[in-house]
């Protein structure tokens, strides 16, 4: 079946460090990939999608490349800040009459000052 | 204006009770979900509406009942509450027709069962 797996976290940095979160993905078909954000004691919030290969998906500095042949989704930003510390997760969407999403296991960022 | 809203935002109570929790979207979407997410922070669907219909119903115990009285209300009641059914609950929604996929979530509602 479909699945989506990200690297464990939790990920620490210092501000304005570079961030890479990995994500790979295994799917029939072409998915759409999303990275969702999840702040502490908050819902999640889309913070990027990319619908087919070679989408580059950016919002808030972040951006991430969908790539085909390595079936991964990594998410970046060149300069991080303390109040990019949250959940992100990773995700998938079969494309089917149901849109379900399947999501990786979440890596927790802090980012320290 | 809030998008995805839930209530309550916290619920504690004890096995063996029934609860329910409410879900209600103002985007105009077709389709709503309801995740599960554990103390690890893993997320899982549950159930999906489409207007009205439901089109997706995971491996979860039938004490698990979802209801959606329009396509703008998505609720979930639960029986017999259990201790292994402490998590936050998310409801989604999303805009299947015209394929977009992307969904759109509530603040959650974090269940204790004790």
């Amino acid at each position: 079946g479909n699945s989506v797996t990200q690297m464990e976290g939790p990920v620490t940095l210092s501000e304005e460090a570079f961030l890479t979160i990995n994500c790979t993905y295994t799917a029939t078909g072409y998915p759409s990939l999303f990275w969702y954000v999840q702040y502490p004691g908050e819902g999640l919030q889309l913070l990027l999608k990319a619908t087919k290969a070679d989408d580059k998906g950016s919002n808030k500095g972040f951006e991430a490349t969908y790539r085909k042949e390595t079936t991964s989704f990594h998410l970046e930003k060149g300069s991080v800040q303390v109040s990019d510390s949250a959940v992100y997760f990773c995700a998938l969407s079969e494309k089917s009459n149901t849109g379900k999403l399947i999501f990786g296991q979440g890596t927790t960022l802090q980012v320290k000052p | 204006d809030t998008a995805v809203s839930q209530t309550p935002k916290y619920l504690v109570t004890q096995m063996g009770n029934d609860k329910s929790i409410k879900c209600e979207q103002n985007l105009g979407h077709d389709t709503m979900y309801w995740y599960k997410q554990d103390s690890k922070k893993f997320l899982k669907i549950m159930f999906s509406y489409n207007n009205k219909e439901l089109i997706i119903n995971e491996t979860v115990p039938n004490r698990f009942s979802p209801k959606s009285p329009d396509k703008a209300h998505l609720n979930l009641h639960i029986n017999s509450l259990e201790l292994g059914d402490s998590a936050v609950y998310f409801c989604a929604s999303s805009q299947l027709m015209g394929g977009s996929y992307e969904q759109y979530f509530g603040p959650g509602t974090r269940l204790t069962v004790t």
